[in-house]
């Protein structure tokens, strides 16, 4: 089974600011079978990035996502209130499995 | 507009089996466009895949979890359900149904609310 690995753990960053999360898998991985989630508190994850750099129909253009191979990162270009929340990839192999987030909060 | 409602009992017993139904609106589920899946979420704590199915039926389980699950659908009704057996509190979790696109089958990519289910007795 592929592990994904997610840093950091926590990101604390101020509105405007620019943010760069990252997941590592233990083997290489198909940019294909790469996703992102962001889940905000009391509600279900929300797909935003897939194929590793497809942006999902209504996401904005501030997120994006690269890598290939082991990493992938998820970029978000400047931070606005709404985008405070976790944020998990996941991948496809023969199962699918998540990372352990990253939740970006306010400075 | 696609709709998913996760509906059951909130609160099952030690050894006994929580079941889940997963209600879809704005799509047929005997679309051969869409995979069925359920994930869920210990509180606080990340995301595990349970399983996927398809509208004949066929499904692909996590192995961690494979021997205790069953996943079906009965396309009649629009729906799909989850069975767990043999439940402890580590079963305790929120328990999302979302949809996999069967042309990229690789992501979920619209979830339901999701729906908490805590295991005690």
């Amino acid at each position: 089974e592929i592990v994904l690995t997610q840093s950091p753990g926590t990101l604390s960053l101020s509105p405007g600011e620019r943010a760069t999360l990252s997941c590592r898998a233990s083997q290489s991985v198909n940019s294909r079978y790469l996703a992102w989630y962001q889940q905000k508190p009391g509600q279900a994850p929300r797909l935003l990035i897939y194929g590793a750099s497809g942006r999902a129909t209504g996401i904005p253009d501030r997120f994006s996502g690269s890598g290939s191979g082991t990493d992938f990162t998820l970029t978000i270009s400047r931070l606005e209130p709404e985008d405070f929340a976790v944020y998990y990839c996941q991948q496809y192999g023969s199962s699918f499995t998540f990372g352990p987030g990253t939740k970006v909060d306010i400075k | 507009q696609l709709q998913l409602q996760e509906s059951g009992p909130g609160l099952v017993k030690p050894s006994e089996t929580l079941s889940l139904t997963c209600s879809v609106s704005g799509v047929s589920i005997s679309s051969r466009s869409y995979y069925w899946g359920w994930i869920r979420q210990p509180p606080g704590k990340g995301l595990e895949w349970i399983g996927n199915i398809y509208y004949s039926g066929t499904t692909h389980y996590n192995p961690s979890l494979k021997s205790r699950v069953t996943i079906s659908v009965d396309t009649s009704k629009n729906q799909f359900s989850l069975k767990l057996t043999s439940v402890t509190a580590a079963d305790t979790a929120i328990y999302y149904c979302a949809r996999v696109d069967t042309e990229d089958p690789f992501y979920f990519d619209y979830w339901g609310q999701g729906t908490l289910v805590t295991v005690s007795s």
